[in-house]
């Protein structure tokens, strides 16, 4: 079965500083990776989503996360941040093949910026 | 598009009370998706419908909660009989095709069970 480790549960960064959240996974197959959002008070928004070509996937709001798959890794990344990107980030795996499909969150990183 | 609705998005009743959780998927989307949301568990998927048939129910936590989707237009939640440990924020999304589609959530509806 996959899982999904997000070591991070706060993360706080000053306004216009950058920020990487971090997202580790397990599985023996290949996998989809995701990343999602959630504001205050609201439902989960995908940010962006990796399910083959290039490794490097650019998302919404200026996000991007990198497939690393000899480090198991789909870091979250954006170069200057804003007060509006204050919310909780999920990462999510789902494995192939089709059929029995599963997708596993991470336990989520909350996101602080600080004027 | 309204995006996915849910009704109620508040909801508190006593223990052992039925609860029934609503939910409209967004049109001409093939798949449904039930989340619970809470603070110990984190997000955990109970039950995964394409074409309005329960594709992956494992999520399910016991025989109090059932799921049903009559129509491509509508699903429900239902907790019978109801438990403290039930409170939690319920999510309702869905997709056009299937798990790894880009999945459209709905507000949620946040259950206390008293």
């Amino acid at each position: 079965a996959q899982s999904v480790t997000q070591l991070d549960s706060q993360v706080p960064v000053f306004e216009e500083a950058p920020v990487e959240l971090r997202c580790n996974y397990s599985s023996s197959v290949s996998v989809y990776l995701f990343w999602y959002v959630q504001y205050p008070n609201q439902g989960l928004q995908l940010l962006l989503k990796y399910l083959s070509g290039s490794t490097l996937v650019k998302g919404i709001n200026g996000f991007e996360a990198e497939f690393n798959k000899s480090q198991t890794s789909f870091h979250l990344r954006k170069p200057s941040v804003h007060i509006s990107d204050t919310a909780e980030y999920f990462c999510a795996v789902s494995v192939l093949p089709f059929g029995n499909e599963k997708l596993t969150f991470g336990t989520g990183t909350r996101l602080t910026i600080i004027p | 598009d309204a995006g996915v609705i849910q009704s109620p998005r508040h909801e508190v009743t006593e223990m052992g009370q039925e609860v029934t959780l609503r939910c409209k998927p967004i049109s001409g989307h093939n798949s449904l998706f039930w989340y619970r949301q809470t603070m110990m568990r984190g997000l955990e998927l109970l039950i995964y419908f394409n074409n309005n048939v329960p594709i992956d129910d494992s999520g399910m936590p016991e025989d109090r909660f059932s799921a049903k989707m009559p129509n491509a237009s509508f699903s429900t939640l239902k907790i019978q009989p109801s438990e403290p440990r039930d409170s939690a924020v319920y999510f309702c999304a869905s997709s056009l095709d299937g798990i790894t589609d880009t999945q459209y959530f709905g507000p949620g509806t946040r259950l206390t069970v008293l």
